[in-house]
């Protein structure tokens, strides 16, 4: 079975500032697609990108960036030029391809909060 | 696109009754839905999955003469907690998977039992 550990509880941000959130996943299997997802105090779960493990380019949006290391099986998040927004827990996710077992994994998530 | 309505967004009932929710894809077809639970400050664990047309696949060690799921159009399925007691209290989360891999996910149902 597949595993994903994220090992920060909580982080803190400056507004405008970089931040990095740690994930990293177990697996036997050489395709999949990685997630990471935001759950603000809304508790509403927002996709903020993903990652098919096929493809050796990072994926972007907008101020949302990977660092993909599939032989680490690291898959870890950076988010540029921190907003208030920002704030929320963000949980990464892994997913085998599409199929009977298309469930997602959740690690246990990371608290950021942005400050001032 | 790719809108999931929960309804309700809250609910209360008394012990021992039972309670419906349901999980509806706004603008596209998913053959296949998921309900999560989470519980305060703790991550989505996840229940059941529901394809449309057939049973339900569970989790090991969730219920599923406690939690019924019936998955009876590509746009709606629905989880009833039967026999509610305080321990099912609880933040049901549904998600609709949209071809080929992204799944996206419901505002949540906030279920209390008194």
């Amino acid at each position: 079975a597949q595993t994903v550990t994220q090992s920060q509880p909580e982080m803190s941000v400056q507004e405008a500032e970089t931040v990095t959130l740690s994930c990293t996943y177990d697996t036997s299997e050489s395709d999949y697609y990685l997630f990471w997802y935001k759950q603000p105090p809304s508790r509403q779960m927002i996709l903020v990108i993903r990652q098919e493990a096929y493809k050796q380019q990072n994926a972007t949006e907008n101020r949302f960036s990977v660092n993909f290391q599939k032989a680490a099986k690291s898959f870890s998040l950076k988010i540029s030029d921190s907003q208030l927004g920002d704030a929320a827990m963000y949980f990464c996710a892994y997913r085998s391809p599409t199929g009977t077992a298309s469930k997602l994994t959740f690690g246990t998530g990371t608290r950021l909060q942005v400050t001032l | 696109g790719a809108v999931v309505s929960q309804h309700p967004s809250r609910v209360i009932c008394k012990s021992g009754t039972s309670v419906k929710i349901e999980c509806r894809s706004l603008d596209f077809q998913a053959t296949t839905m998921f309900w999560y639970r989470q519980f305060p400050k703790q991550s989505l664990m996840l229940m059941a999955t529901s394809n449309e047309g057939s049973k339900a696949t569970y989790e090991q060690g969730v219920e599923k003469d406690k939690f019924l799921i019936n998955h009876a159009s590509l746009t709606l399925s629905t989880l009833t907690v039967t026999s509610a007691h305080p321990e099912d209290s609880s933040f049901y989360i549904c998600s609709a998977q949209r071809v080929p891999y992204e799944q996206y996910f419901g505002p949540g149902t906030r279920l209390t039992v008194t």
